[in-house]
């Protein structure tokens, strides 16, 4: 069974980092693109980012562009979203997902539960 | 960055009526399109890949159509379980992006 499990969440103060991680398990983790998806509350979806399976090329989005790194580690399954200065605009629920983007015509979307990032003083 | 336009925002219909969902894009986005399904609490379901493909274990009340710029959303005869918010993707061009949701309510 495929699983997504992310974890991290909490409250930190603007200006404040945090790091995230995806525990990935059931597929063959190093053969897929995988990525962040954010969601604000009572707001819609926004992507944050994608790496690449290999980890050797990342994508973001314009609103996290250098505050935001995605990294992964094949060896773990796991994938990472690294937020630095985080803002109060950054509060959302953040998403690991798989097979988002980058996939060509052979994707495979699957999504975790997520984990809520609060970011308040 | 390709923008995505959902309408209508708001869908108000009844149990067993066709639903009816439309998602715009400012520039073509081949079939590479994708709809979710999300629930207050919940995390979004992919319900429809490549514009018309149904994802496993969905449906065949749901059903998509459109490539380039234009796609529909078709819901055939709506169950209590189908109210929900609805949004598609496009994974053709970097950034990716989502449009804006339609909200599918009961009446």
């Amino acid at each position: 069974e495929v699983q997504l499990v992310e974890s991290g969440g909490g409250l930190v103060q603007p200006g404040g980092s945090l790091r995230l991680s995806c525990t990935a398990s059931g597929f063959i983790f190093s053969n897929y693109w995988m990525g962040w998806v954010r969601q604000a509350p009572g707001k819609g979806l926004e992507w944050v980012g994608n790496i690449r399976p290999d980890g050797s090329d990342q994508y973001y989005g314009d609103s996290v562009k250098g505050r935001l790194t995605i990294a992964r580690d094949n060896t773990k399954n796991s994938l990472f979203l690294q937020m630095n200065s985080l803002r109060v605009e950054d509060t959302a629920v953040y998403y690991c997902a798989r097979d988002l983007g980058g996939c060509g015509s052979d994707c495979h979307p699957y999504w975790g539960q997520g984990t809520l990032v609060t970011v308040s003083s | 960055e390709i923008v995505l336009t959902q309408s209508p925002a708001t869908l108000s219909l009844s149990p067993g009526e066709r639903a009816t969902l439309s998602c715009r894009a400012s520039q073509s986005v081949r079939s590479y399109l994708a709809w979710y399904q999300q629930k207050p609490g919940q995390t979004p379901r992919l319900l429809i890949d490549d514009a018309s493909k149904r994802a496993t274990g969905i449906p065949a009340r749901f059903g998509g159509s459109g490539s380039g710029t234009d796609f529909t959303l078709t819901i055939s005869s709506l169950e209590p379980e189908d109210f929900a918010v609805y949004y598609c993707q496009q994974r053709s061009i970097w950034p990716l992006t989502f449009g804006g949701g339609t909200k599918v309510e009961i009446k």
